[in-house]
């Protein structure tokens, strides 16, 4: 079956473009969350979604990030006015339940290079 | 401060050696995860750990769970070059969904 995917898998935008980053959960599954991670660490949380309910999105760095999951399948991470701080890779997981502590699948993530 | 810190950042080995990777918190986690990350590709679990004292093995690996449920340790016996990778202990903690990851241990096998 179908992993998570994500698109596109490279974006380079210059600093002060608005970037929108997509992620298709495995179908079914009723928690997705973001991740950043910068290079050489491990990933950060930015957002969790259940369902099309934006339940918790404490990890936001600011502003200028705001997700999205309108129907409950796919979902949509923008950044308006990129910075450089802003260069990372953009991982979505999406995971089968609500529960905690419930396998997370991960999709090969989004790198965004900010020039 | 990173709120899980793995040991060591970096290791390098020869194929046939065996390693120990830790991961400390001074935070109580209810349960923690082992996933291995190759370059662009994102993290793919191998283990989830529950109950303090817990140990499992996958193979050539072992995984511990501390008895308080605030550390873990991943044991690989015989490395492989095919082990290489990036390694990271993550965690939920209290009502959290999210994981809390660690920051890594890159670690290379040389054949």
């Amino acid at each position: 079956g179908a992993g998570v995917s994500q698109s596109p898998r490279y974006k380079v935008a210059k600093r002060g473009q608005d970037v929108a980053l997509r992620c298709d959960p495995i179908s079914g599954h009723v928690s997705l969350f973001w991740y950043q991670q910068a290079l050489g660490q491990g990933p950060e949380f930015l957002t969790y979604f259940q369902n099309e309910a934006q339940l918790d999105k404490s990890g936001l760095p600011s502003d200028r990030f705001f997700a999205e999951r309108p129907e409950g399948s796919v979902s949509t991470l923008k950044i308006q006015r990129t910075q450089q701080e802003d260069s990372a890779v953009y991982l979505c997981a999406s995971s089968l339940t609500s529960g905690r502590g419930y396998e997370q699948y991960f999709g090969p993530g989004t790198r965004l290079t900010v020039t | 401060t990173q709120l899980l810190e793995q040991s060591p950042q970096f290791l390098s080995i020869q194929e046939g050696e065996n390693l120990t990777v830790y991961c400390n918190s001074s935070s109580v986690f209810s349960s923690l995860q082992w996933y291995r990350q190759e370059p662009g590709e994102g993290p793919v679990l191998l283990v989830t750990v529950v109950t303090g004292g817990e140990v499992k093995k996958l193979k050539r690996l072992t995984f511990q769970f501390g008895d308080a449920r605030k550390d873990s340790s991943l044991h690989i016996t015989a490395a492989q070059p095919g082990d290489t990778g990036l390694y990271l202990c993550a965690g939920v903690r209290g009502s959290a969904r999210q994981l809390t990851f660690g920051s890594g241990t890159q670690l290379t096998v040389l054949p």
